[in-house]
This record gives C-alpha cells, structure tokens and sequence, in this order.
C-alpha cells in the first residue's frame, strides 16, 4: 500500500526558532495536504500543494512531486503553533492517506 | 458556519449496543469521506461516496459497520454491537472534486466502556 513517512516524530522549539517537517511518500500525487491538529481533535487545513510552494505568513510548504516529498517550514515559531503536523495523500486512490505526524512543542 | 458539522461531539457507550453518528458536508460537496483516528496515529480512511453512491469501503470497515447517505447530502455511519476497540475519533471529510482539497469536521469522539 502507499507509504507515507514523517520526520522527525517529536520537535521541541524555543519561541521564535526555525523548523522543517519532512514527509516521504511512495505514490505518485494527486492531492498532498498539510493539516494541524488541535488540542480537541480538528484537523485545520494548511496548505494543499501536489507541487510547488505555497506560502501562508510563518508557514510554507514545498512539494517536489518527482522525488517524492513534501517540506513544511515554520518560522518564527510561537506557543500557540505547538500541536501534531500531519501529511496527507491522495494518491491513486480517492482517499487521503496519512503519515504518523509530527509532534511540535514550542516553549516559551 | 459552511464547514462540516459531526453531530454528536462526544459519545460514551456501553459495549454492545449501538451507535449512529452523523456528517453534514460542506454544501456544494459531493464526495464525503468517513475517517477513523486512534490514540497517537494519522486518520484512517473507513469508506467513501459520491453523492448517494458509496464507491469505496476500507477493509477497517467490518460489517458491524454501516454508511449511509441518502439523498446525497449529510451521511450516517453505525455500528452494531459496539466493542472496546471501536473507542476512536470518528471523521469527516467532504470534498468539491476527485483529488481536491478535503476539509474535515471536528469529529466524534466515541468511548466504549
């Protein structure tokens, strides 16, 4: 089945440092999203970005399709960014596969 | 609020009885999506329509299971004779196309005591 891998598994940050999330996957892409998942479960939409960079304010993200990988970037990380960063796919198949996340701790 | 609603928020069963969640998309959705989310993982993908039709059924899906979307709009997902193991975060997703963006619901959370 699809593979989809997450680094690093845990990230704690000082306020205010940089950090990139990686994400490995082994199908070829129709839809990649990058959610946050809150403290009571919602998955807050990031970025959908099969290919190319996108940016948001603090975040972006780069998806190179043809190698198979998708970066996330945060800076100037705040308190308030702390939570799990999830990868998802949509390969050939209709539904989104996950990754395991990415547990962020940014401390004060 | 146009997002996707889950109805209820939370719910605490005994094992064994039955459950009935329900999704409400974003409305000019058509393809919504059933996910399940289990302490410490990514969501799990459950089943999949296309406005009434369910095209795709994961293998998670046992037939304790049931979806259902009826007109095409808000869908049903039931379990039969709950057990523990179905304690989960139960999700929903909807999207406008095949391969876009989909946009999930706040999710139920089901404890089976």
């Amino acid at each position: 089945g699809i593979q989809v891998e997450q680094s690093p598994p845990d990230l704690i940050l000082q306020e205010g440092a940089n950090s990139t999330l990686r994400c490995n996957f082994s199908d070829s892409v129709n839809n990649l999203q990058w959610f946050h998942q809150n403290p009571w479960g919602q998955l807050i939409n990031l970025f959908y970005i099969p290919s190319g960079t996108k940016q948001n304010g603090r975040l972006s993200a780069t998806t190179v399709a043809t190698e198979r990988y998708s970066l996330l970037y945060i800076s100037s990380s705040q308190t308030t960014d702390s939570g799990v960063y999830f990868c998802a796919l949509g390969g050939s198949a209709r539904q989104l596969t996950f990754g395991s996340g990415t547990q962020l701790t940014v401390l004060p | 609020d146009t997002g996707v609603s889950q109805d209820p928020r939370h719910k605490i069963t005994k094992r064994g009885q039955n459950v009935t969640f329900r999704c409400d998309p974003i409305s000019e959705h058509n393809r919504l999506y059933w996910y399940r989310q289990t302490l410490g993982q990514g969501p799990e993908f459950l089943t999949y329509f296309q406005n009434e039709a369910q095209l795709e059924k994961s293998r998670l899906l046992s037939d304790r299971f049931s979806a259902e979307r009826p007109k095409g709009s808000f869908s049903t997902l039931e379990i039969q004779r709950t057990e523990q193991g179905d304690s989960a975060m139960y999700l929903c997703a909807s999207s406008l196309v095949l391969g876009g963006e989909q946009f999930f619901g706040p999710g139920t959370r089901l404890t089976v005591l």
